[in-house]
């Protein structure tokens, strides 16, 4: 069985500074992808970012980067330059790719980000 | 990028009676969907894997008989909450997995389902 684990229920940033969201997890499989998404109010699930587990760099997009740090099976999100709009929870998540393996993901438990003005 | 409709957005329906909802993918094909349930400031919890032409599968703990799921077509699959009481009253989404980077899944814009 996987689990994530999302150890920050809440979390406050200054507009403009950068902010790292931490997300561990923990599977048997050695084929796995990680993926980030933000959910906002009005209840949409918002991908924002994917590593899978045999990437070797670690993946950005714009503003968003994985800190992908497989020994210790973490795979944090940061932020950078926050802006007001990404006020909003967030979600770590995981799927296997073991044969046989259902393809939903297993998601953490959240983390509510406030961007403060 | 692909695009899941969820449909209605919003429903507020009596205790006893039932609710439909409707979950399609606009521009790709879908043999596979995935309901979730989502109680207020917690994560999103599997219900049940819905396999077009077949049964689906449902997560511990939630009851087939009240949760119906019907995979009719490669881009609709639909969830109806049976006699639903006010504990049912929750945020349902969907999503589809599509095969590109990992299998990343697109979300329903989800259902707000209050029961008085």
């Amino acid at each position: 069985a996987q689990k994530i684990t999302q150890t920050q229920p809440g979390m406050f940033v200054q507009e403009k500074e950068a902010v790292t969201l931490d997300c561990t997890y923990d599977t048997s499989d050695q084929s796995y992808g990680l993926f980030w998404y933000k959910q906002p109010s009005s209840g949409e699930m918002i991908f924002l970012i994917y590593q899978g587990s045999y990437d070797e760099q670690n993946a950005t997009e714009g503003r968003y980067s994985l800190n992908f740090q497989k020994a210790r099976k973490s795979a944090n999100l940061v932020i950078s330059a926050s802006q007001l709009g990404d006020s909003a929870m967030y979600f770590c998540a995981m799927r296997v790719f073991s044969s046989g393996s259902a393809r939903q993901l297993t998601f953490g438990s959240g983390t509510q980000l406030t961007v403060l003005p | 990028g692909a695009v899941v409709s969820q449909h209605p957005s919003r429903v507020i329906c009596k205790s006893g009676t039932s609710v439909k909802i409707e979950c399609r993918s606009l521009d790709f094909q879908a043999t596979t969907m995935f309901w979730y349930r989502q109680f207020p400031k917690q994560s999103l919890m599997l219900m049940a894997t819905s396999n077009e032409g077949s049964k689906a599968t449902y997560e511990q703990g939630v009851e087939k008989d009240k949760f119906l799921i019907n995979h009719a077509s490669l881009t609709l699959s639909t969830l109806t909450v049976t006699s639903a009481h006010p504990e049912d009253s929750s945020f349902y989404i969907c999503s589809a997995p599509l095969l590109m980077r990992g299998n990343e899944q697109f979300f329903g814009p989800g259902t707000r389902l209050t029961v008085l």
